[in-house]
């Protein structure tokens, strides 16, 4: 076990939707980071965040936003879903901004029909 | 530990060999290299990493290479075991950054 907690573990909605996937770092971990993982395109970086800030940004769409509060946990928003959204969320946390390890969840699933 | 990927490579070996796993990084600007395994199902999770400074490190029954002139990460796995078979990754991160770049990945198999 990471430590690290993603929810919902699955979530399947229609095209057009819009849905917010939740995670929670490993205790005293600082670091948020959020990947997409598919089929054809791998582990893709979205975007990083450290103490509530924004830190760096990856492949992440305009229609996708995240943030991290104030207890830490962080939210990923996904809008306007399309079927090629469809993979795997996957949250993981580290304790400082650089060279430490990231700890991964376990993932959502987001299917989008 | 093989939903991942419809293209990745196989690495199939019989329980109790040795496994090499290879990965070529692309940025030389990368001073921090980690490997990770995904089951089916389950997130990626650490197994070893490794600074550029380094070019050997070693765990329990996983041995990290870097190859820095030519750009070459391996693992090596002693004495593989079935609950080894999974899809691992190697992932490089900038200097100063922690924005991991992550491989393709690699499927191992072993047989019993």
């Amino acid at each position: 076990d990471s430590g690290v907690t993603q929810t919902p573990k699955h979530l399947i909605t229609a095209t057009g939707q819009r849905v917010t996937l939740r995670c929670s770092p490993r205790s005293g971990d600082l670091s948020v980071y959020w990947y997409q993982q598919s089929l054809d395109q791998g582990l893709q970086f979205l975007i990083q965040y450290y103490n509530g800030e924004e830190r760096a940004k990856g492949n992440i769409l305009e229609r996708f936003s995240a943030q991290q509060f104030p207890d830490l946990h962080s939210e990923l928003n996904l809008s306007s879903l399309e079927l090629g959204d469809s993979a795997l969320y996957f949250c993981a946390s580290s304790s400082t901004g650089a060279d430490s390890p990231l700890h991964f969840g376990n993932g959502t699933r987001l299917t989008v029909t | 530990g093989e939903s991942v990927g419809l293209h990745l490579p196989t690495l199939s070996v019989q329980e109790g060999d040795n496994s090499i796993i290879n990965c070529a990084y692309s940025n030389s600007a990368s001073d921090y290299f980690i490997w990770y395994k995904q089951e089916s199902g389950k997130g990626p999770q650490f197994i070893i990493d490794i600074r550029s400074n380094m070019d050997k490190r070693q765990g329990q029954r996983v041995t990290v290479l870097l190859n820095k002139t030519v750009k070459h990460l391996s693992l090596q796995i002693a004495a593989t075991q079935p609950g080894d078979s999974a899809v691992y990754f190697c992932a490089e991160s900038p200097q100063y950054g922690n924005k991991l770049v992550f491989g393709a990945g690699t499927i191992l198999r072993v047989k019993s």
